[in-house]
């Protein structure tokens, strides 16, 4: 199976700072179709984790453009630019290419 | 409108078997794949399985042994059954289909 490892496990920001999450594959994310299925999500607190990114770099309706993905192969980053208070929660990445599919252990966002 | 709607028992005895309905509205299951993730409190999404549009599934190797998924299209429903269940099966059982999450069912594993 896909193992996604995310670092860090935890960020403390200052609203206003960047912030940048790494999540790495043990294998290479992208499918015969030649696209490449890895995702984010965020979740907060007692709620379902809601869709960020897809295919690494499009962002989901209505997530706003502080919200980049970038990446390739194995090796993909979300960077969220000028932090606000509702960025604050877990972030999660997730493939798709491969079954079964598989989450990264997430990285908690939370403030200085 | 995509939704998904995730229906069960809230409370299950361990080593019985564990039987979810997601209703899903807004789209033809003989379209798109609906999946299946869980959730223990206070951890992170494990993704659990898929029902694909052709009717194949795809299952967590950790859960294949006890997991099934099934379908109904003329009722617009997907099942989870699982079997043998033990405490640390206790979370929230979610159906998605791409971005669109259900709102999630609390199953507990108790006696």
């Amino acid at each position: 199976d896909v193992v996604l490892t995310q670092t860090p496990v935890s960020l403390s920001v200052t609203l206003g700072d960047q912030a940048s999450i790494s999540c790495r594959s043990s294998q290479s994310l992208e499918y015969s179709d030649g696209y490449t299925y890895l995702e984010w999500y965020l979740q907060k607190p007692g709620q379902s984790p809601q869709l960020l990114i897809y295919e690494v770099s499009n962002r989901f309706s209505g997530v706003p453009d502080r919200f980049i993905g970038s990446g390739s192969g194995t090796d993909f980053t979300l960077k969220i630019s000028r932090v606000e208070p509702e960025d604050l929660g877990v972030y999660y990445c997730f493939q798709a290419t491969h079954d079964p599919n598989t989450f990264g252990a997430g990285t908690k966002l939370e403030l200085k | 409108q995509v939704q998904l709607k995730e229906s069960g028992p809230g409370l299950v005895q361990p080593s019985e078997t564990l039987s979810l309905t997601c209703t899903v509205s807004g789209f033809s299951l003989t379209s798109y794949s609906v999946s299946w993730v869980r959730q223990p409190s206070g951890k992170g999404p494990e993704w659990m399985g898929r029902m694909w549009y052709d009717g194949d599934t795809a299952y967590n190797s950790a859960l294949k042994s006890r997991l099934s998924i099934s379908r109904d299209t003329s009722k617009n429903q997907v099942f989870l059954k699982m079997n043998s269940l033990q405490t640390d099966d206790t979370g929230t059982y979610y159906c998605t289909r791409d971005s669109a999450w259900g709102q999630g069912v609390m199953v507990t594993v108790s006696s």
